[in-house]
């Protein structure tokens, strides 16, 4: 079982639309979760990061967590083609020390 | 305006050769941070340091190595005992190493075999 895991998509959703990104991690050590947008060929950037339990909104953009389920997802509303990217997902794990671990990312393409 | 520069953009090795990506921040920050990208992964930890002159492998050290001479820089060399070192380098920092915050990513280095 990988540590963080994400759907590879693409998912696909209408301009206008929410996008929903899920992401479950396995360690339940897990402190802090964050959400990075990356565009093809550039680097991360962060957008957002959660550490209660709940929703925490930021725009356009609502991450959630559940921490009894070990998921965090992000809801991207009123999609934009400019959001099309990839959507990493990343814990930071105190078992065993300080860890970041980095899901494999979910690829989001907003149709025009 | 702070941030991270990585150099090159993009780099080419020959078989048997070593080769230096380099990663300059001015955010102050402590710690800073080497990742590999490959397609359809996650990011992996290289090595990472948190002070000048200390550094700690990560889980994919074999074959590359680092320095931490100044608290602005940490340079990574990908030498010839790495195998397949054809992927997307990503240099990050953060203020301390325990600071639970999002990373500041440079803009990376693609590194390819020829």
């Amino acid at each position: 079982q990988k540590e963080v895991e994400q759907n590879s998509g693409p998912l696909s959703v209408p301009e206008g639309a929410i996008a929903s990104l899920n992401c479950t991690y396995s360690d339940r050590g897990s402190q802090s979760f964050f959400w990075y947008r990356q565009y093809s060929g550039k680097s991360p950037e962060l957008i957002m990061f959660i550490y209660s339990n709940g929703d925490k909104e930021d725009g356009r953009f609502t991450a959630q967590l559940n921490k009894a389920s070990q998921y965090v997802s992000l809801l991207i509303r009123d999609s934009q083609p400019s959001d099309s990217a990839t959507y990493l997902c990343a814990v930071i794990s105190y078992t065993g020390g300080f860890k970041t671990i980095f899901g494999a990312g979910t690829r989001l393409f907003v149709k025009a | 305006d702070g941030g991270i520069t990585q150099s090159p953009k993009y780099l080419f090795r020959k078989e048997g050769q070593n080769v230096t990506l380099s990663c300059e921040q001015n955010l102050n920050h402590d710690a800073m941070y080497w990742y590999r990208q490959d397609p359809g992964q996650g990011l992996r930890l290289i090595y990472y340091s948190q002070i000048v002159n200390d550094f700690q492998k990560g889980d994919i050290a074999e074959g590359y190595s680092v320095s931490r001479e100044k608290k602005e820089s940490f340079p990574l060399t990908v030498t010839s005992a790495q195998k397949n070192p054809t992927a997307f380098y990503l240099c990050a920092s953060l203020p301390r190493r325990e600071a639970n915050y999002g990373y500041t990513f440079g803009s990376g280095t693609r590194l390819t075999v020829v």
